[in-house]
């Protein structure tokens, strides 16, 4: 079983800019893994961000983007505002779509 | 509206079996890649099982051999039948729709483990 990792807790100043990653116990994260990227707020439903490592939905905020990085997945952060602080899950695809990782998860602080 | 409702939640005793139900409106669940996924109190997100067509499922090794992804054309629903429960299968469960970049999410229902 793979393992995904993330950064468990990152802050970023109102108005900065943050990156966070998603690696794999397997060896670098290519488009071959799909990444995702996803929103959690106490109490809601998770909300997609990004998928396919970069394309976004129509409520995405531009401020995020995804990308491959040195290895890894990443989300990018570029902007921080206040309502952005939650956590934020990367989830993989291993095995020709079989298999589906989450990482750990970032605790991500604007403050 | 596209949209998914979660039910079937509740508490219910280790060895016991649940079904969860997935309704869903404004698209076919027939014609989507459908997947569930839970959140265990105060832990984070953990892919549960995935859906393709319905000789196509898949589940994480936690959960395989005790639970069973299904659907019904006829009521648009996905199900997770859910047997030999453990405490460490207490968890709000979600599902999904994969295809359109997993873009609807039902609200969660919980289930509960315990004696």
């Amino acid at each position: 079983q793979a393992v995904v990792t993330q950064e468990p807790s990152l802050t970023v100043s109102p108005g900065g800019t943050v990156t966070l990653t998603c690696g794999s116990s397997t060896g670098a994260v290519t488009s071959g893994h799909y990444p995702y990227w996803f929103q959690l707020k106490p109490g809601q439903a998770p909300r997609t961000l990004i998928y396919d490592t970069s394309n976004k939905h129509s409520w995405t905020p531009a401020r995020f983007s995804g990308s491959l990085l040195g290895g890894k997945a990443a989300l990018t952060l570029s902007g921080a505002q206040p309502e952005d602080e939650a956590e934020y899950y990367c989830l993989l695809s291993y095995s020709g779509a079989r298999n589906w990782v989450f990482g750990g998860g970032t605790k991500l602080t604007v403050l | 509206e596209v949209q998914l409702v979660e039910s079937g939640g509740g508490l219910i005793q280790p060895g016991g079996s649940l079904r969860l139900s997935c309704a869903a409106s404004g698209f076919t669940v027939s014609s989507n890649y459908m997947t569930w996924v839970r959140q265990a109190p105060g832990k984070g997100l953990e892919w549960v099982s995935f859906i393709y067509s319905d000789i196509s499922t898949y589940y994480a090794d936690s959960v395989k051999g005790r639970f069973s992804i299904s659907r019904d054309k006829s009521k648009n629903t996905v199900y997770l039948q859910m047997n030999s429960l453990r405490a460490e299968d207490t968890a709000v469960y979600y599902c999904a729709r994969v295809d359109h970049g997993m873009d609807v999410w039902g609200q969660g229902t919980t289930v509960t483990v315990s004696s």
